[in-house]
């Protein structure tokens, strides 16, 4: 348990449909992130919180809206996704700046 | 080309021996930290060793870096067959608040 928790930690959908992955930390962290891994390609930083406001935003498409309504909450609402957007999606947290980071298990996407 | 690239992609040793896996880099970094990941599961932080830092030690691990080459070695040592995941590097580069950028990381295999 690295204190940072996901759901749902599977997660099928299809193309039209709109659905939210959600994240909790219990580490009492001020910055959150949302990352993408696919297949055979490095992890991909989409984006970044600090004390609630997002400080980067990594060319995301609008289909992917993050919202971060506390230090300690992050969600990631999907809409309209295409089929390679399957990947796993994982949340970490730090105290920010260049600090190591603690990842949540995952949710791993299937679009179809 | 990628910040962070690493060496071996795929490592396969039987328990007992030594794992040796290599990281480059290209820009100024604050540190650099090397993270596991067990199969579909989320990272967990291994080791961070900053940029005035040449050696660091955890337990089996040992972390050496080397600014003039920007590049970083993890050294497993007496590996067991737990220690079978992917490990992946990142860096945290100098001025940046917060963001790492990964490598695409090496596949350990450790046979019984």
């Amino acid at each position: 348990e690295t204190g940072v928790t996901q759901t749902p930690r599977h997660l099928v959908m299809g193309m039209t449909n709109k659905k939210s992955l959600k994240c909790e930390q219990h580490l009492g962290h001020n910055a959150m992130y949302w990352y993408k891994q696919s297949a055979k390609k490095p992890l991909e930083l989409m984006f970044v919180y600090n004390f609630k406001e997002q400080t980067e935003n990594n060319s995301v498409p609008s289909r992917f809206s993050p919202e971060c309504p506390n230090s300690s909450h992050l969600f990631l609402h999907l809409h309209t996704l295409q089929p390679e957007d399957s990947a796993l999606y994982l949340c970490a947290s730090s105290r920010g700046g260049v600090n190591e980071q603690y990842f949540g298990p995952g949710t791993r996407l299937t679009v179809t | 080309s990628q910040q962070g690239e690493e060496d071996p992609q795929a490592l396969s040793i039987q328990e007992g021996e030594n794992a040796t896996m290599n990281c480059s880099y290209k820009t100024s970094i604050n540190n650099l930290q090397w993270y596991r990941q067990n199969s579909g599961r989320g990272l967990v932080h291994l080791i961070l060793i900053r940029s005035n830092e040449r050696e660091k030690h955890s337990g089996r691990l040992r972390v050496t870096l080397d600014t003039s080459k920007k590049s970083s070695s993890l050294l497993i040592t007496a590996s067991r067959a737990a220690d079978t995941a992917s490990y992946f590097c990142a860096t945290a580069i100098s001025g940046n608040t917060g963001k790492l950028i990964f490598g695409q990381g090496t596949t350990l295999q450790v046979k019984p």
